[in-house]
């Protein structure tokens, strides 16, 4: 069973601050999603990364897929409160249609 | 246009009860996955259906869950016998085909086993 890890689980800042989540495995997915999930709602799709090794923006985050395809990064510049929630990546394999989910960081921004 | 939608929005059942959970995915999606998640914790995979194919059951827990998906839309997922490790928010996802990249996901059911 293919396993994603999150760190950190919990991070509470500041606004205007900048943070860092991570997602590791030991196997190597096909593609690599972010989700942002906020209380009572089901997740939504942030950004889908396919290459190793790439980089894509979507405003003030900053997703990167790890060259060998097995691990990835999310980075918020300058964080604002509507930036709370739980943040989930989710693998898939080539052999697999279901993600495989990590278990989630909750980012609090306090105002 | 439509999300999706599931129902109930919660269930309180007592231990040993059936519950059966609904899932109505996007109008044309053809695939439609059910998953578990504890409080404030990822997504457990739980069954995929696709088409007409059979569907890949791999991530139920136990046999006492069980998912049905009636002329390819909406879907129940079934949890008899019900024990308390079965409280959790179940949600259901659909995407437009298989191996589409983007599932939609709904706002879950919540259960409670007392």
């Amino acid at each position: 069973t293919q396993l994603l890890e999150q760190s950190p689980q919990f991070l509470s800042i500041q606004e205007g601050e900048n943070l860092t989540v991570y997602c590791n495995s030991s196997s190597v997915f096909s593609s690599l999603q972010w989700y942002r999930q906020e209380p009572g709602e089901g997740p939504v799709l942030l950004v889908t990364v396919v290459t190793g090794g790439e980089v894509k923006k979507l405003k003030r985050l900053t997703f990167q897929f790890g060259d060998a395809r097995k691990d990835s990064s999310l980075h918020i510049t300058a964080a604002q409160p509507g930036d709370t929630g739980l943040y989930l990546c989710a693998g898939r394999d080539t052999g697999r249609r279901a993600l495989t989910f990590g278990s989630g960081t909750r980012l609090q921004v306090q105002p | 246009g439509a999300g999706v939608s599931q129902s109930p929005s919660n269930k309180v059942t007592e231990k040993g009860k059936d519950v059966e959970l609904r899932c109505d995915p996007i109008s044309g999606h053809t695939a439609l996955y059910w998953y578990r998640q504890s409080l404030g914790q990822g997504l457990e995979f739980l069954i995929y259906f696709q088409g007409n194919s059979a569907p890949d059951k791999s991530g139920l827990p136990s046999d006492r869950f069980s998912a049905e998906r009636t002329g390819g839309s909406v879907s129940t997922l079934t949890i008899q016998r019900t024990q308390q490790e079965d409280s959790a928010v179940y949600l259901c996802a659909s995407s437009l085909r298989s191996g589409s990249y983007e599932q939609y996901f709904g706002p879950g059911t919540r259960l409670t086993v007392t």
